[in-house]
């Protein structure tokens, strides 16, 4: 159990509004990323962050945005969701540094009707 | 060229069979490999770290070919619980993160 808590773990939600997933740790570690999987296309990174209110965009950041006021929460809104947007969502974090093995939550599963 | 390819297969085969997954990367200065495991409908997990020298955990090697930048994983007499769909790993050209390949399933059958 890599202590990573993802919430909600099922959603559905209708097209224009805002949605807010959440990931938590229960330790102090440094890297937390958010990755959205879809068939065909893979594990992509959406943001990640390097700190507390330190963050970054990934390759498909567009219509999400983050933030990270506590170590412990790592916050991905849709702030107007979008059918393209379903998806599986993982929050990952690094034990190390940068570049150590990722560890997954066990994903949320969102549908924008 | 993608930042990460793999054989999307599926990959047949009956138990005992050894089978052999690559994957190819794009960014030379590459630092990090991984092998990854992912279960229908489930997280990724940690399969193994991919050293230069290769390394072995059990029935599971993997090898690391840097001039032809490509990573390797051989699976030995496969079990049934092996199927899944195996990812390859490795940072990205930025050097922001972890880049995942699209996967490569294997199916192993009685």
């Amino acid at each position: 159990d890599a202590g990573i808590t993802q919430s909600p773990r099922h959603k559905v939600t209708e097209t224009g509004t805002p949605v807010t997933l959440r990931c938590h740790q229960t330790e102090n570690h440094r890297y937390m990323y958010w990755y959205r999987q879809d068939p065909g296309h893979g594990l992509r990174l959406i943001h990640y962050s390097y700190g507390v209110k330190d963050t970054d965009k990934g390759e498909v950041s567009d219509g999400y945005s983050v933030s990270r006021s506590k170590t412990e929460d790592f916050l991905l809104t849709l702030e107007s969701a979008t059918s393209s947007q379903t998806s599986v969502y993982f929050c990952a974090i690094s034990f190390g540094e940068r570049f150590s093995p990722l560890h997954f939550g066990n994903g949320t599963r969102l549908t924008v009707t | 060229r993608k930042e990460v390819e793999q054989d999307p297969g599926p990959f047949n085969v009956p138990e005992g069979a050894t089978v052999a997954f690559n994957c190819t990367y794009s960014n030379s200065a590459s630092q990090s490999f991984f092998w990854y495991r992912q279960d229908c409908r489930k997280e990724p997990k940690l399969l193994m770290s991919v050293y230069s020298s290769g390394n072995e955990d059990g029935r599971f090697t993997a090898q690391l070919n840097r001039a032809s930048q490509y990573i390797s994983l051989l699976i030995r007499d496969s079990k049934l619980s092996d199927s899944a769909t195996y990812l390859c790993v490795v940072n990205n050209q930025a050097g922001t993160a972890l880049i995942f390949g699209k996967g490569t399933t294997l199916s192993v059958s009685s």
